[in-house]
């Protein structure tokens, strides 16, 4: 059974940066892309990005591209996203999700358990 | 981008009950069309992909139709653990995008 596990809270000031982590466990993870969304309170899903560990390749949501980093790690199974000069609006809960895709359709079949962001002074 | 909007917002229902959410593009994704449901403080959970597809292990009585740029999803004989929050999802082109979301309350 396929699971996706997230680094915990943090708390960060304004300007400061992230790395929130997702792990990879029960199936393969350089075959797949991961996504990572992200949802403030009470509002509905924001797509960020996304990564495609072999081959290193990214696409970021031109909204993010300046500011935000997704990465890999094959051998440790694990993707991550990087928010820099953060602001309050960054606040949100941040998930991973693995693509799956079948008859040409993707979407996002596996989802972490989210990682509670707080950017506060 | 492609703009999804969703209607209504929010939604009375009762156990029993069949209910049915619109999704709408703002232009062609062909059958491009996710539903999640997310209940509070839990991750999206994938219901129906490629528009009508049911996701292994979803009951039969979520269904979903459409093509081009209308979209709905219908629950049929509601049960007390389908009131949550539905989004569709276009994953025709990037950035993948997503309804505001639809509450479905008792």
């Amino acid at each position: 059974q396929v699971q996706l596990v997230q680094s915990g809270v943090e708390v960060k000031k304004p300007g400061s940066s992230v790395k929130v982590s997702c792990q990879s466990s029960g199936g393969s993870f350089s075959d797949y892309a991961f996504s990572w969304m992200r949802q403030a309170p009470g509002q509905g899903l924001e797509w960020m990005g996304r990564i495609i560990p072999m081959a290193d390749m990214t696409k970021y949501d031109q909204r993010f591209q300046d500011r935000v980093t997704i990465s890999a790690d094959t051998s440790r199974k694990t993707a991550y996203i990087e928010v820099a000069s953060l602001r309050a609006e960054d606040t949100a809960v941040y998930y991973c999700a693995r693509v799956g895709c079948s008859g040409g359709h993707c979407f996002f079949e596996f989802w972490g358990q989210g990682t509670l962001v707080i950017v506060s002074s | 981008d492609i703009q999804m909007t969703q209607s209504p917002s929010s939604l009375s229902a009762s156990i029993g009950d069949r209910v049915t959410i619109t999704c709408r593009a703002s232009q062609t994704i062909s059958n491009y069309l996710n539903w999640y449901q997310q209940k509070p403080g839990q991750a999206p959970k994938l219901l129906i992909y490629a528009a009508s597809t049911l996701q292994s292990g979803v009951p039969s009585r979520f269904s979903g139709s459409g093509s081009g740029t209308d979209f709905t999803l219908t629950i049929t004989s509601l049960q007390p653990e389908d009131f949550a929050t539905y989004y569709c999802q276009q994953s025709y082109r990037f950035p993948n995008t997503f309804g505001q979301g639809t509450n479905l309350e008792i």
